[in-house]
């Protein structure tokens, strides 16, 4: 199984600050046929489901604002909230599904300093 | 509007089985691999299961192989986890999510989620 690991575990950004989290895949989860890479990330609210976020690493999900943005390829990843707002407060989770069982790290959550 | 909704939890004691559902509406439902992730309280999230489009094929995590069975039916745009022998280590919420349409290559990418049922293991 592909282990997912994010860091750090937690962070506190003040308003309006860049917020940056981590992602390592044990294995590359790029597909070398279609040089896609098979991450993806998500926010999750208190008492919500996961909401999805980012795609195939950096392409930002209909409707979610363009202050989130997702790099890297590969085994390392990066999810970046370019100026945190309040409604951003939420756990992050990034996830591969480059193949089964499709892995989870085991999220970041994100609070206001 | 596309909705997921799953029902069918609750509280269980250790050894029993118990099945959930997720009823879809606003999506051809037949045509997306469906998956079931779930959340244990104050963890993570937990890949459990997917199933393809037309149900020829089925995925778990090694945790529940042979005791959980995932299943679907198309007529009625439904999904199913039939759970068995289970343990205190299956408490958690169990979400319903879709597939992305695209097939296999993007089951995994999901892209709507139901709120979740609660499944407690405890005597």
């Amino acid at each position: 199984d592909i282990v997912m690991t994010q860091s750090p575990d937690s962070l506190a950004v003040s308003l309006g600050e860049r917020a940056t989290i981590n992602c390592k895949s044990s294995q590359s989860v790029l597909y070398s046929s279609n040089n896609k890479n098979f991450l993806a990330w998500y926010q999750q609210k208190p008492g919500q489901p996961p909401k999805l976020l980012i795609y195939w690493a950096s392409t930002r999900e209909s409707g979610v604002p363009d202050r989130f943005s997702g790099s890297g390829s590969g085994t390392d990843f990066i999810l970046t909230i370019s100026s945190l707002q309040a409604e951003d407060v939420a756990i992050y989770y990034c996830q591969q599904y480059y193949t089964t069982p499709q892995t989870f790290g085991q999220g970041t959550k994100v609070e206001i300093k | 509007e596309v909705q997921l909704v799953e029902s069918g939890g609750g509280l269980v004691q250790p050894g029993g089985s118990l099945r959930l559902s997720c009823t879809t509406s606003g999506i051809i439902f037949s045509v997306y691999w469906m998956t079931w992730v779930r959340q244990a309280p104050g963890k993570g999230l937990e890949w459990v299961a997917n199933i393809k489009e037309d149900g020829t094929e089925k995925n778990y995590v090694d945790s529940v192989k042979g005791r959980f069975t995932i299943s679907r039916d198309n007529a009625k745009n439904s999904l199913y986890l039939q759970m068995s022998s289970l343990r205190a280590e299956d408490t958690a919420v169990y979400y319903c999510a879709r597939g992305t349409l695209g097939g296999k290559a993007v089951a995994g990418l999901l892209d709507y989620w139901g709120q979740g049922t609660l499944v407690t293991v405890s005597s």
